[in-house]
């Protein structure tokens, strides 16, 4: 079965610092991939998206993604985080024109804490 | 209201109670999801409904019992639970489930936390 594998469970960083957050699937067909965010007390948000063309993905509020496909990877990015960037944040994969159609494998997490 | 709401936020109920969770869309998409998010795991799809209909059953208890009237509202209705079944239960809405379509984001109700004593 197709899995989703997030590398670090908890990251604490400070203002300013840069953030990178691993993300591996095990799925080898075609993909489309997925990074949401849950802040503090709200719901699931998607950051970003990929489904094709340019593997570096651009998303909100600075966020970006790089697709690797020999790799199977597609790690979060941003420059320079914020305190409003503390939430957890998930990875997620779906597989276009198969059974599975859009059901999304979540990765288990990651929760951010930004140090002000 | 916009966006997917559910209802109630909270819920407390005891092994042998019955209840129901509420989820509506207000985007007018055609596939609604139920997930589970229990502590120290990752999101787990437990049922998927396209155009009302269920095309998803991820081998889920049937103590778990989903119902869709319309594309608009999915209820998941609980009996007998485990105190293993305590979790954040969310809703979700695609525009469907065909991801040929650029549109198949899933958009997130804010769930219920459910606590099975």
């Amino acid at each position: 079965a197709q899995s989703v594998s997030q590398h670090n469970h908890h990251v604490i960083l400070s203002e300013a610092a840069s953030l990178e957050l691993g993300c591996n699937y095990s799925y080898g067909g075609t993909v489309n991939l997925f990074w949401y965010v849950q802040y503090p007390g709200q719901h699931l948000q998607l950051l970003l998206k990929y489904f094709s063309g340019d593997p570096l993905v651009k998303g909100i509020k600075g966020f970006e993604a790089e697709f690797i496909k020999s790799k199977f990877s597609f790690n979060l990015r941003k420059p320079s985080v914020q305190w409003s960037d503390t939430a957890e944040y998930f990875c997620a994969v779906n597989h276009p024109r198969s059974a599975a159609g859009n059901k999304l494998t979540f990765g288990g997490g990651t929760r951010v804490l930004v140090k002000p | 209201e916009t966006g997917v709401t559910q209802t109630p936020r909270h819920l407390v109920m005891g092994m042998t109670n019955k209840k129901s969770l509420k989820c509506e869309q207000h985007l007018g998409h055609n596939a609604m999801y139920w997930y589970k998010q229990s502590a120290k795991k990752p999101l787990e799809l437990m049922f998927v409904y396209s155009l009302e209909e269920r095309v998803e059953n991820n081998s889920v208890p049937s103590r778990f019992s989903p119902e869709c009237p319309n594309s608009s509202h999915l209820f998941l209705h609980l009996h007998t639970l485990q105190p293993e079944d305590s979790a954040l239960y969310l809703c979700a809405s695609s525009q469907d489930i065909d991801v040929e379509l650029d549109s198949d984001e899933q958009y997130f109700g804010p769930g219920t936390r459910l606590t099975v004593t």
